[in-house]
C-alpha cells in the first residue's frame, strides 16, 4: 500500500537557519506529492506540491523536488523565520479520486 | 473566495452520545473529504463524497458515516462515541475529480475538535 515517512521531529532552530525535513514514500504508480503546514490552531495548508518526477515545488521559500530514484521529497529552506513555527505533513495521492496518505507530522520550532 | 468552512470549531460530548459535524466546501467543489488528526494515530482519512455519493471510505467502523447534500454541504456523524474519539476533525474540498493522473488539490477547513469525556 501507499505510505509515507518523514523524520520525527520536535525540530528546533535558531532564525535564520538552514532547515530540511525529510520524506520519503512508497506507493503504486506515480504518485502527486505534497507538503501541508499547519499552525497552531488552525486546519493545514498546501505549502507546495509535485506531480512527476523531477518537478520542484516551490512557495515562501520552502523548496521540494521529487526524486522517483530515491522516493524522497525532502523539503527544505535557507533560512528559516520564528513565523515558520509550525507543524510539517508530507503527503502523496495516487491519482485525482484517491485520498491523500499523510506522513506523521514534524514539529518546527524557530526560535530568535 | 471563501475558503472552507466547519462548525462547530469545538465540542465537548460524553461516552455514549452521538454527534454531527457540518463541513461547507468552496463555492464550486464538488468534492469533500474528512480525516480525524489525533496525537496517535496523526492524519487518517475517513470518507470522501462526491455528488452526494460516497466515493472512498477509509478504515473507520460504521458508528462514522456521513453525507452529502445537494449544495455540496457535507456532514459526518458518530454514534455511541467512545474516549477514542476524541481528535481534530478535519475536512477538505476540491473541484470536480477526474481520473487518470490529473490531481486536484484538496483545500482544508480549520476543523472540528471534538473531546469526549
Amino acid at each position: 500500500g501507499n505510505s509515507v515517512t518523514q523524520m520525527e521531529g520536535p525540530v528546533t532552530l535558531s532564525e535564520e537557519a538552514f532547515l530540511t525535513i525529510n520524506c520519503t514514500y512508497t506507493a503504486t504508480g506515480y504518485p502527486s506529492l505534497f507538503w501541508y503546514v499547519q499552525y497552531p490552531g488552525e486546519g493545514l495548508q498546501l505549502l507546495l506540491k509535485a506531480t512527476k518526477a523531477d518537478d520542484k515545488g516551490s512557495n515562501k521559500g520552502f523548496e521540494a523536488t521529487y526524486r522517483k530514484e530515491t522516493t524522497s521529497f525532502h523539503l527544505e529552506k535557507g533560512s528559516v523565520q520564528v513565523s515558520d513555527s509550525a507543524v510539517y505533513f508530507c503527503a502523496l495521492r495516487n491519482s485525482g479520486n484517491t485520498p491523500l496518505v499523510f506522513g506523521k507530522g514534524t514539529r518546527l520550532s524557530v526560535i530568535a | 473566495k471563501a475558503g472552507v468552512t466547519q462548525t462547530p470549531r469545538y465540542l465537548i460530548k460524553t461516552r455514549g452520545q452521538q454527534v454531527t459535524l457540518s463541513c461547507s466546501p468552496i463555492s464550486g467543489h464538488r468534492s469533500v473529504s474528512w480525516y480525524q488528526q489525533t496525537p496517535g494515530q496523526g492524519l487518517q482519512f475517513l470518507f470522501e463524497y462526491f455528488s452526494e455519493t460516497q466515493r472512498n471510505k477509509g478504515n473507520f467502523p460504521g458508528r462514522f458515516s456521513g453525507r452529502q447534500f445537494s449544495n455540496s454541504r457535507s456532514e459526518m456523524n458518530v454514534s455511541t462515541l467512545e474516549l477514542g474519539d476524541s481528535a481534530l476533525y478535519l475536512c477538505a474540498s476540491s473541484a470536480t475529480g477526474t481520473s487518470g493522473r490529473k490531481v486536484n488539490e484538496q483545500f482544508f477547513g480549520p476543523g472540528t475538535r471534538l473531546t469526549v469525556l
